[in-house]
């Protein structure tokens, strides 16, 4: 199984901030790595797919880079509604496997 | 727009059953690979479930195999999960996901698993 290590599992931040998420992957998964948001009481939602390829109606200060077995998610400027936990995911290899989560909060 | 939408979930005793669907609408369901994701309370997400857009292929997490089910009416534009056996440890909401990216999640179901 592919362990995805994330960090840090938390961080806490100040608007217009640059904020960096590593998730790390304990075997390569070439470029199957996808970043979630997650907001308290609601579903997770697709931020990035293919490690770099920002998905539909997902803010421009999102962005994500990386292969093999080192990927960041960077929110350029955070806004308030960024609080929230951020996951990493990939789909190179069954069993297919989260990160445990970094939660951002908001100063 | 993509919805998902699952129902089925609720209370159930150990050793029970739950069948839990997710309605699709929205995009041409019978083109997409659909899965199962799970998160426990206060815990992180985790892949149980995925099946190919034909249905032939399915896959699942170990600590489900034996027990747990996928299926898919491309007819109907459903998904479907079957759990037998349940433990206390399948407590959790399931999610309903779109594609092997994970590209639309319904609001989840909730399974809680308890004598």
């Amino acid at each position: 199984e592919i362990v995805l290590t994330q960090s840090p599992d938390f961080q806490s931040v100040t608007p217009k901030e640059k904020v960096t998420i590593t998730c790390r992957a304990s075997q390569s998964v070439g470029t199957s790595l996808h970043w979630y948001q997650q907001k308290p009481d609601q579903s997770p939602k697709l931020l990035i797919k293919y490690a770099s390829q920002s998905f539909s109606g997902v803010p421009s200060r999102f962005s994500g880079s990386g292969s093999g077995t080192e990927f960041t998610l960077t929110i350029n400027s955070l806004e308030g509604e960024d609080a929230a936990t951020y996951y990493c995911h990939q789909s190179s290899t069954l069993p297919y496997t989260f990160g445990q989560g970094t939660k951002l909060e908001i100063k | 727009e993509v919805q998902l939408l699952e129902s089925g979930g609720g209370l159930v005793q150990p050793g029970g059953s739950l069948r839990l669907s997710c309605a699709a609408s929205g995009f041409t369901f019978s083109t997409y690979a659909m899965s199962w994701v799970r998160q426990a309370p206060g815990k992180g997400l985790k892949w149980v479930l995925s099946i190919s857009s034909n249905g032939e292929s399915t896959y699942l997490v170990d600590s489900v195999k034996g027990r747990f089910t996928i299926s898919r009416d491309n007819s109907k534009n459903t998904l479907y999960l079957q759990m037998n056996s349940l433990r206390a440890e399948d407590t959790a909401v399931y999610y309903c996901t779109k594609s092997y990216g994970m590209d639309a999640w319904g609001q989840g179901t909730t399974v809680t698993v308890s004598s």
